[in-house]
């Protein structure tokens, strides 16, 4: 076990609607980054935070928006859900640059 | 921009079989590389990693990988699969220096026949 937790496990959402994630990280580590993972691929960077502020950021629109809490936990959320928002979201910690990361179990978000 | 390739979609294998999935990364400086595994219904797991120094590097559950740095490759090997290597395998690469964010191959699937 990695000592990172994600909630929730499974949801489902329309078309249109907002969702929020959220993630422990593992004890010590500062750093959290999100990722998602398509069917059939590679998960893909969406974006991290440090000290609470995003600290570099993947390919993705605005409607991806994410905190990082005095505690290092964290949320990443969505808006205005599209279809192709199907799929697993992985949450990592780490230790700032440490170059790697502990991968929680994710949350799979299926949008109809 | 970095780009991780990974060439084997699906691999079968027999137990007992050798392994080596091929992995290339392209990226014009520095670079930590990485194995991950995802076995059916659980978190991406660490395989190994290399940072620096000796480019043949051992990781967990007997796995070793070989960094070829005039190949830009990251090759992992197992002498002797076990069905209970059945899982997915990602390649994954970051800079040495900046965020942590790491790029992603698009996996290969192993299958281990008993």
């Amino acid at each position: 076990e990695t000592g990172v937790t994600q909630s929730p496990t499974h949801l489902i959402k329309t078309r249109g609607q907002q969702v929020t994630l959220r993630c422990s990280s593992q004890s010590g580590h500062n750093t959290v980054s999100w990722y998602q993972q398509a069917l059939g691929q590679g998960p893909q960077f969406i974006f991290q935070y440090y000290r609470e502020e995003e600290n570099g950021r993947g390919n993705f629109p605005p409607r991806f928006s994410g905190l990082q809490f005095p505690n290092y936990s964290s949320e990443l959320n969505v808006n205005a859900l599209e279809l192709d928002d199907s799929a697993l979201y992985l949450c990592a910690s780490s230790l700032y640059n440490t170059g790697e990361l502990f991968f929680g179990e994710g949350s799979r978000l299926t949008v109809l | 921009a970095q780009s991780v390739s990974q060439h084997n979609h699906h691999v079968i294998l027999s137990e007992a079989a050798s392994l080596e999935l091929g992995c290339n990364y392209s990226y014009g400086g520095t670079v930590n590389l990485f194995w991950y595994v995802q076995y059916p219904g659980q978190h991406l797991q660490l395989l190994l990693k290399y940072f620096s120094g000796d480019p043949l590097v051992k990781g967990i559950k007997g796995f070793e990988a070989e960094f070829i740095k005039s190949k830009f490759s990251f090759n992992l090997r197992k002498p002797s699969v076990q069905w209970s290597d059945t899982a997915e395998y990602f390649c994954a690469v970051n800079a040495r220096t900046g965020a942590n964010n790491l790029f992603f191959g698009t996996g290969t699937r192993l299958t281990v026949i008993p």
